[in-house]
């Protein structure tokens, strides 16, 4: 199985600032990494997928790069709807794996 | 607007079964490729089944195969999940999504429904 180590675990920042989150494969999955957001009481959003490319609906402020093994994920300019929590998935093979999450707190 | 909802959750017993369902709409469900995602409390997301569009191809996580089995209704725009010989480590949120059809990532998410598995 594909393991995704995502780090840091939980992250505090304030509105306004940028914030970034790695996600780091076990093996090379090339670009099929996608990123989600997750808020309670909320449906887990699809933010991006292959990589870097943002998902209809994502605003800007979020990006995604990367390839193979290491992957991260930019927030610039945080907003208040932006504090949550955030998945890495890949899907370039199954069993589908995701990291284990970064909760992403107002300091 | 695409919504799914499960429903089927509940408390069971461990080695005892539950058939959890999610209704699909808003889009048109036999086109698309679907699969259970599960989070333990406190934990984060595990996928546990996908089924093709046309229900010709399964895959599981091989903790569950042989003892869960993912199906779908196109005609009701239903997607099941038979979980059989439950084990208490599956106390969880289980949540339907759409799976994209070339790559497999997952598009839209429903809520979730509780599975409690306890004596």
């Amino acid at each position: 199985d594909v393991q995704m180590t995502q780090s840091p675990s939980y992250l505090a920042a304030s509105p306004g600032e940028s914030v970034s989150i790695s996600c780091k494969a076990s093996k090379s999955i090339s670009n099929n990494l996608a990123w989600y957001q997750e808020k309670p009481g909320k449906a887990n959003k699809l933010l991006i997928h292959s990589g870097s490319t943002l998902q209809s609906g994502t605003p800007s402020r979020f990006s995604g790069s990367g390839s193979g093994t290491d992957f991260t994920l930019t927030i610039r300019s945080l907003e208040f709807e932006d504090f949550a929590v955030y998945y890495c998935q890949q899907y370039n093979e199954y069993p589908l794996t995701f990291g284990s999450g970064t909760k992403l707190e107002i300091k | 607007e695409v919504q799914l909802v499960e429903s089927g959750g509940g408390l069971v017993q461990p080695g005892r079964s539950l058939k959890l369902s999610c209704a699909a709409s808003g889009f048109t469900f036999s086109d698309y490729n679907m699969a259970w995602v599960r989070q333990a409390p406190k934990k984060g997301l595990e996928w546990v089944a996908t089924i093709i569009y046309d229900g010709s191809r399964t895959y599981y996580r091989d903790s569950v195969k042989g003892r869960f089995t993912i199906s779908r209704d196109n005609a009701k725009s239903t997607l099941y999940l038979q979980m059989d010989s439950l084990r208490s480590e599956e106390t969880a949120t289980y949540y339907c999504a759409t799976q994209d059809w070339a790559f497999n990532w997952f598009a839209y998410w429903g809520q979730g429904t509780l599975v409690t598995v306890s004596s």
